[in-house]
C-alpha cells in the first residue's frame, strides 16, 4: 500500500510478556517515528531514526523499551516484561526527509497490557 | 523540553457551530506549526503546515491562523458537522531540518453532536 502500515492493529497480552510491534513506512521515506497515546494523555515521542544516523532514544520510557530499523525501512518496537502502565495505542509515522517535514502516520497499534 | 500545549482539551458543539481552538508554542527558534485531524480508530493525517508569522490557511469549513511573535495558532471551524469529530493535533517543529522531530501538543478532542 502507499501508506504506512502497522501491525497487529490490537494486541492483548498479559503483564510480563513480551510484544513486538512492527511499523512498516512509506518507501522512500528517510524518517521513521515511534509515538504513543496513553488513555486520556497527548502523544509521547518515544524514538526517531533518520537515515543512518543513530537513532534518538531520548523518548523511551524504560529499558524495557527497545527499537530498531532494519535496511532503513521497517521498523520493529519492542516492549519486554510489559506492564499495564504500557497500554496505550502506539503510533508509527514516516517522513521523506525533506520540505516541510510533514509526518505520514500509520493507524497504530493498540496494547491492552492485562 | 518545549512546550507546546493546546485549549481547551475537549469540545462539544452542536451540528452548524462555529469554533476555535487554540495552540500556543515557543515563539523563539520557530521553523514551523502543523495540525493534525486524528479521527478515532483512523491515522492522523496532516491538515496545514504554516511557516510566515500571519500566514492564513484554508481547506474547506477548517481554516488556521499563525501568529510566531507571540507563539499561538488558531484552528476555526466553520458550521461543525458530525464528520469533524475528531482530536485535533498542532506539532511545533524547531528545527528546520526536515525528517527532525515534531513537539506535539496534548490535542483537543471535538465532539459535533448532530
Amino acid at each position: 500500500g502507499a501508506g504506512v502500515s502497522q501491525s497487529p492493529s490490537n494486541k492483548v497480552t498479559e503483564k510480563g510478556k513480551d510484544v513486538e510491534l512492527r511499523c512498516d513506512p512509506i518507501s522512500g521515506h528517510t524518517a521513521l517515528y515511534w509515538y504513543r497515546q496513553s488513555l486520556g494523555q497527548g502523544l509521547e515521542f518515544l524514538i526517531y531514526f533518520q537515515g543512518n544516523s543513530a537513532p534518538d532514544k531520548s523518548g523511551l520510557p524504560s529499558d524495557r523499551f527497545s527499537a530498531e530499523r532494519t535496511g532503513g525501512s521497517v521498523s520493529t518496537l519492542t516492549i519486554q516484561r510489559t506492564q499495564q502502565e504500557d497500554s496505550a495505542v502506539y503510533l508509527c509515522a514516516s517522513s521523506p526527509g525533506t520540505g516541510l517535514n510533514i509526518q505520514y502516520f500509520g493507524a497504530g497499534t493498540r496494547l491492552s497490557v492485562l | 523540553i518545549l512546550n507546546v500545549e493546546q485549549s481547551p482539551q475537549s469540545l462539544h458543539v452542536q451540528e452548524g457551530d462555529s469554533t476555535n481552538f487554540t495552540c500556543s508554542f515557543p515563539s523563539s527558534n520557530f521553523y514551523a506549526l502543523h495540525w493534525y485531524r486524528w479521527e478515532t480508530a483512523k491515522s492522523p493525517e496532516a491538515l496545514f503546515v504554516m511557516t510566515l508569522n500571519g500566514d492564513e490557511k484554508k481547506k474547506g469549513r477548517i481554516s488556521a491562523t499563525l501568529n510566531t511573535k507571540e507563539g499561538y495558532s488558531y484552528l476555526y471551524i466553520k458550521g461543525s458537522q458530525p464528520e469533524d469529530s475528531a482530536t485535533y493535533l498542532c506539532a511545533f517543529d524547531s528545527s528546520g531540518n526536515a525528517g527532525n522531530m515534531l513537539t506535539f501538543g496534548g490535542g483537543t478532542r471535538l465532539m459535533v453532536k448532530p
